[in-house]
């Protein structure tokens, strides 16, 4: 069964550094979304991006996030200068179009830690 | 505005008992929600959504999800557990009257513990 990817597991940073986040959605998916949940607290949206472009962004995807599908597989989220509030688990997922566009598929997730 | 609430952060049960997990939402269009199930170390996994229909949906496992529109609830089922059914599980709706938004809101998940 196809899955989605995402490495680092763990990434533990400074603060004030750049951090990229890598993900390979399932092939065929043309819908890809990040999100991310803090400790404790809900699965929060941060960005969707469809045919090379951002679709929807929450207000937490402020100027220090970016999100970038470099070649034909992956789909990475940039987050510029890491602040400790940053330090949270990430979540890669995609979703096909049409009537199967709201199932998205999730990846493992990566679990950033700013310190 | 879209939102989704959990009222418990911990079900436990008995396996071959049956579960429910709960959930209710809010919206001021009509909703689209689903269930996904997390398991250790393994992203959200899409379970089953209402979209229109039928009250009672059926998903994946043997999970089932009944639709009340007048107390606002979408709460998961199963009729008999079992302890691999342990996991955190994410109740979601997307507001359909949301001018074309597709992002669902999420829960904060219930951890589900089925006891041998």
């Amino acid at each position: 069964e196809p899955e989605v990817t995402q490495t680092p597991s763990h990434q533990v940073t400074q603060m004030g550094q750049e951090v990229i986040l890598r993900c390979v959605p399932i092939s065929n998916h043309l819908y890809f979304y990040w999100y991310r949940q803090i400790l404790g607290q809900k699965v929060e949206f941060l960005v969707s991006f469809y045919n090379n472009e951002i679709s929807e962004k929450s207000e937490i995807f402020d100027d220090q996030f970016s999100v970038e599908r470099p070649d034909g597989s992956n789909f990475t989220l940039k987050i510029r200068s890491t602040k400790l509030e940053d330090s949270a688990m990430y979540f890669c997922a995609s979703s096909f179009q049409g009537a199967h566009r709201d199932e998205q598929f999730f990846g493992p997730g990566t679990r950033l830690t700013v310190l | 505005a879209q939102s989704v609430a959990q009222p418990e952060d911990q079900v436990n049960v008995a396996e071959g008992n049956p579960l429910t997990v709960k959930c209710t939402y809010s919206v001021s269009g009509n909703p689209y929600l689903f269930w996904y199930v997390q398991y250790p170390n393994r992203g959200l996994q899409f379970l089953l959504k209402y979209i229109t229909g039928d009250n009672l949906v059926k998903g994946s496992y043997g999970f089932e999800a009944e639709f009340n529109k007048s107390q606002t609830s979408f709460h998961l089922k199963k009729p008999s557990a079992l302890v691999s059914d342990s996991a955190l599980y994410f109740c979601a709706v997307r507001d359909i009257g949301t001018g074309g938004s597709y992002i669902p809101t999420f829960g904060r998940g219930t951890s589900l513990i089925v006891h041998p």
